[in-house]
Protein backbone atom coordinates (compact mmCIF):
# COMPACT_ATOMS: atom_id res chain seq x y z
CA UNK A 1 0.00 0.00 0.00
CA UNK A 2 1.10 3.62 -0.60
CA UNK A 3 2.20 5.71 2.53
CA UNK A 4 3.29 8.98 2.70
CA UNK A 5 5.91 10.62 4.80
CA UNK A 6 6.35 14.30 5.71
CA UNK A 7 9.27 15.97 8.26
CA UNK A 8 9.52 17.28 10.19
CA UNK A 9 6.77 17.44 12.40
CA UNK A 10 7.26 20.66 14.11
CA UNK A 11 9.59 23.04 13.06
CA UNK A 12 10.83 26.63 15.19
CA UNK A 13 12.54 28.63 12.91
CA UNK A 14 13.39 32.94 13.24
CA UNK A 15 12.27 35.25 10.77
CA UNK A 16 15.20 35.28 7.51
CA UNK A 17 16.26 31.91 8.50
CA UNK A 18 16.17 29.12 5.33
CA UNK A 19 13.41 26.38 5.13
CA UNK A 20 13.65 22.89 4.15
CA UNK A 21 10.60 20.50 4.24
CA UNK A 22 10.76 17.13 3.03
CA UNK A 23 7.84 14.76 1.91
CA UNK A 24 8.58 11.11 -0.02
CA UNK A 25 5.65 8.81 -1.14
CA UNK A 26 6.10 4.48 -0.99
CA UNK A 27 4.39 2.55 -2.94
CA UNK A 28 3.23 4.48 -5.91
CA UNK A 29 5.39 5.48 -9.65
CA UNK A 30 4.89 8.49 -10.93
CA UNK A 31 2.23 10.26 -8.29
CA UNK A 32 0.97 14.17 -8.86
CA UNK A 33 2.61 15.75 -5.59
CA UNK A 34 1.24 19.04 -3.81
CA UNK A 35 2.31 21.15 -1.21
CA UNK A 36 -0.24 23.34 0.96
CA UNK A 37 -0.25 25.84 3.22
CA UNK A 38 -3.07 25.99 6.40
CA UNK A 39 -3.24 29.12 8.56
CA UNK A 40 -4.26 28.80 12.23
CA UNK A 41 -7.88 28.31 12.13
CA UNK A 42 -8.19 28.50 7.95
CA UNK A 43 -8.45 26.80 5.12
CA UNK A 44 -6.30 24.96 2.22
CA UNK A 45 -4.07 26.89 0.58
CA UNK A 46 -2.32 25.23 -2.61
CA UNK A 47 1.00 26.10 -3.15
CA UNK A 48 3.04 23.80 -5.63
CA UNK A 49 1.92 20.60 -7.30
CA UNK A 50 3.93 18.41 -9.92
CA UNK A 51 3.09 16.06 -12.31
CA UNK A 52 6.53 14.94 -13.00
CA UNK A 53 10.27 15.13 -11.72
CA UNK A 54 11.06 18.68 -12.43
CA UNK A 55 7.62 19.61 -13.44
CA UNK A 56 6.50 22.48 -10.88
CA UNK A 57 3.51 24.97 -10.84
CA UNK A 58 3.02 27.35 -8.36
CA UNK A 59 -0.09 28.81 -7.72
CA UNK A 60 0.91 31.65 -5.14
CA UNK A 61 3.62 33.83 -5.65
CA UNK A 62 5.62 33.86 -2.31
CA UNK A 63 8.94 33.50 -1.39
CA UNK A 64 9.20 29.60 -1.10
CA UNK A 65 10.37 27.38 -3.36
CA UNK A 66 9.55 23.82 -4.69
CA UNK A 67 11.35 20.70 -6.25
CA UNK A 68 11.51 17.62 -7.27
CA UNK A 69 14.31 15.71 -7.28
CA UNK A 70 12.96 12.67 -7.13
CA UNK A 71 9.77 10.58 -8.76
CA UNK A 72 8.35 10.42 -4.92
CA UNK A 73 10.09 13.43 -3.56
CA UNK A 74 9.13 16.69 -2.72
CA UNK A 75 10.59 19.35 -1.14
CA UNK A 76 9.21 22.62 0.04
CA UNK A 77 12.26 25.21 0.57
CA UNK A 78 12.77 29.03 1.21
CA UNK A 79 15.75 31.04 1.86
CA UNK A 80 14.58 33.79 3.74
CA UNK A 81 11.23 33.10 6.06
CA UNK A 82 8.96 35.45 6.93
CA UNK A 83 6.74 35.75 9.69
CA UNK A 84 3.58 35.19 7.48
CA UNK A 85 5.36 31.84 6.55
CA UNK A 86 4.01 30.08 9.79
CA UNK A 87 1.33 28.11 9.33
CA UNK A 88 0.70 24.14 8.97
CA UNK A 89 2.24 23.23 5.80
CA UNK A 90 0.61 19.49 4.17
CA UNK A 91 2.22 17.51 1.45
CA UNK A 92 0.01 15.38 -0.65
CA UNK A 93 0.06 12.24 -3.65
CA UNK A 94 -2.42 11.25 -6.08
CA UNK A 95 -2.61 8.49 -8.64
CA UNK A 96 -1.58 10.48 -11.89
CA UNK A 97 -4.09 10.93 -13.99
CA UNK A 98 -8.06 12.00 -14.46
CA UNK A 99 -9.11 13.93 -11.65
CA UNK A 100 -11.36 11.66 -9.95
CA UNK A 101 -8.42 10.65 -8.08
CA UNK A 102 -8.49 11.25 -4.02
CA UNK A 103 -5.53 13.10 -2.48
CA UNK A 104 -3.87 11.55 0.24
CA UNK A 105 -2.15 13.58 2.66
CA UNK A 106 1.19 13.48 4.76
CA UNK A 107 0.46 14.43 8.50
CA UNK A 108 1.78 17.81 8.17
CA UNK A 109 4.67 19.92 9.63
CA UNK A 110 3.59 23.32 12.15
CA UNK A 111 5.89 25.87 11.17
CA UNK A 112 6.42 28.73 13.83
CA UNK A 113 8.70 31.56 12.85
CA UNK A 114 9.62 33.83 15.88
CA UNK B 1 -14.15 28.74 -12.44
CA UNK B 2 -15.05 26.37 -9.88
CA UNK B 3 -16.21 27.10 -6.27
CA UNK B 4 -16.88 25.20 -2.94
CA UNK B 5 -18.67 26.68 0.28
CA UNK B 6 -19.16 25.46 3.29
CA UNK B 7 -21.46 28.06 4.84
CA UNK B 8 -20.91 26.44 8.64
CA UNK B 9 -18.10 27.87 10.09
CA UNK B 10 -18.28 25.87 13.56
CA UNK B 11 -20.92 23.38 14.56
CA UNK B 12 -21.40 22.18 18.52
CA UNK B 13 -23.42 19.22 18.99
CA UNK B 14 -23.99 16.98 22.10
CA UNK B 15 -23.03 13.50 21.54
CA UNK B 16 -25.22 11.04 19.90
CA UNK B 17 -27.32 13.92 17.96
CA UNK B 18 -27.56 13.96 14.13
CA UNK B 19 -25.60 16.12 12.23
CA UNK B 20 -25.27 17.56 8.75
CA UNK B 21 -22.90 19.22 7.05
CA UNK B 22 -23.59 21.59 4.30
CA UNK B 23 -21.16 21.70 1.03
CA UNK B 24 -22.18 23.99 -2.21
CA UNK B 25 -20.57 23.72 -4.97
CA UNK B 26 -19.94 25.99 -8.54
CA UNK B 27 -18.87 24.55 -11.77
CA UNK B 28 -18.71 25.06 -15.44
CA UNK B 29 -18.13 21.38 -16.24
CA UNK B 30 -20.59 18.57 -16.71
CA UNK B 31 -18.11 15.81 -15.52
CA UNK B 32 -16.54 16.48 -11.86
CA UNK B 33 -15.69 15.19 -8.51
CA UNK B 34 -16.38 15.81 -4.93
CA UNK B 35 -14.69 14.94 -1.88
CA UNK B 36 -15.11 14.65 1.69
CA UNK B 37 -12.24 14.84 4.19
CA UNK B 38 -11.79 14.78 7.89
CA UNK B 39 -9.13 16.31 9.51
CA UNK B 40 -8.65 15.42 13.67
CA UNK B 41 -6.96 17.62 16.07
CA UNK B 42 -3.83 15.65 15.60
CA UNK B 43 -3.41 17.57 11.83
CA UNK B 44 -3.81 15.12 8.93
CA UNK B 45 -6.25 15.01 6.08
CA UNK B 46 -7.92 11.90 6.31
CA UNK B 47 -9.89 10.84 2.59
CA UNK B 48 -13.51 10.09 3.45
CA UNK B 49 -15.66 9.24 0.19
CA UNK B 50 -15.68 10.44 -3.45
CA UNK B 51 -18.30 10.78 -5.67
CA UNK B 52 -18.73 11.41 -9.30
CA UNK B 53 -21.29 13.99 -10.68
CA UNK B 54 -23.15 11.07 -13.21
CA UNK B 55 -23.76 9.19 -9.96
CA UNK B 56 -26.58 11.12 -7.71
CA UNK B 57 -27.29 7.60 -5.48
CA UNK B 58 -26.38 8.81 -2.10
CA UNK B 59 -24.18 6.40 0.11
CA UNK B 60 -24.09 5.57 3.45
CA UNK B 61 -21.30 4.31 5.62
CA UNK B 62 -21.79 3.36 8.74
CA UNK B 63 -22.65 6.32 10.55
CA UNK B 64 -22.14 8.13 7.85
CA UNK B 65 -24.02 9.31 5.19
CA UNK B 66 -23.45 12.03 2.47
CA UNK B 67 -26.64 13.16 0.26
CA UNK B 68 -25.50 14.83 -3.45
CA UNK B 69 -28.06 16.70 -5.46
CA UNK B 70 -27.22 17.93 -8.36
CA UNK B 71 -30.23 20.38 -8.77
CA UNK B 72 -28.96 22.27 -6.01
CA UNK B 73 -25.19 21.90 -6.42
CA UNK B 74 -24.74 20.42 -2.80
CA UNK B 75 -23.03 17.71 -1.36
CA UNK B 76 -24.28 17.30 2.31
CA UNK B 77 -22.58 14.81 4.71
CA UNK B 78 -24.49 13.86 7.87
CA UNK B 79 -23.36 11.81 10.82
CA UNK B 80 -25.52 10.03 12.91
CA UNK B 81 -25.37 9.48 16.14
CA UNK B 82 -22.58 11.12 16.72
CA UNK B 83 -19.60 10.88 18.84
CA UNK B 84 -17.06 12.56 20.48
CA UNK B 85 -14.21 11.20 18.10
CA UNK B 86 -15.88 12.81 15.39
CA UNK B 87 -15.06 15.96 16.44
CA UNK B 88 -12.33 17.56 13.96
CA UNK B 89 -12.81 19.39 11.09
CA UNK B 90 -14.24 18.43 7.91
CA UNK B 91 -13.95 19.44 4.15
CA UNK B 92 -15.58 19.32 1.39
CA UNK B 93 -13.23 19.38 -1.75
CA UNK B 94 -14.11 19.71 -5.87
CA UNK B 95 -12.02 18.77 -8.88
CA UNK B 96 -13.22 19.02 -12.58
CA UNK B 97 -12.21 16.59 -15.75
CA UNK B 98 -9.28 16.35 -17.18
CA UNK B 99 -7.13 19.16 -14.85
CA UNK B 100 -4.82 15.91 -13.89
CA UNK B 101 -5.59 16.64 -10.44
CA UNK B 102 -3.69 20.19 -10.30
CA UNK B 103 -7.34 21.94 -9.72
CA UNK B 104 -8.32 20.35 -6.52
CA UNK B 105 -10.53 23.12 -4.61
CA UNK B 106 -11.44 22.52 -1.34
CA UNK B 107 -14.06 24.48 0.67
CA UNK B 108 -13.11 26.73 3.78
CA UNK B 109 -14.24 24.01 6.45
CA UNK B 110 -16.46 23.04 9.18
CA UNK B 111 -15.36 22.69 12.40
CA UNK B 112 -17.98 20.51 14.44
CA UNK B 113 -17.59 19.64 18.00
CA UNK B 114 -19.36 16.85 19.36
CA UNK B 115 -19.68 17.18 23.50
CA UNK B 116 -20.16 14.29 25.80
Amino acid sequence: SQTIHQWPATLVQPVGSPLSLECTVEGTSNPNLYWYRQAAGRGLQLLFYSIGIDQISSEVPQNLSASRPQDRQFILSSKKLLLSDSGFYLCAWSLRGPSNQPQHFGDGTRLSIL
Amino acid sequence: AQKVTQAQTEISVVEKEDVTLDCVYETRDTTYYLFWYKQPPSGELVFLIRRNSFDEQNEISGRYSWNFQKSTSSFNFTITASQVVDSAVYFCALSERDNYGQNFVFGPGTRLSVLP
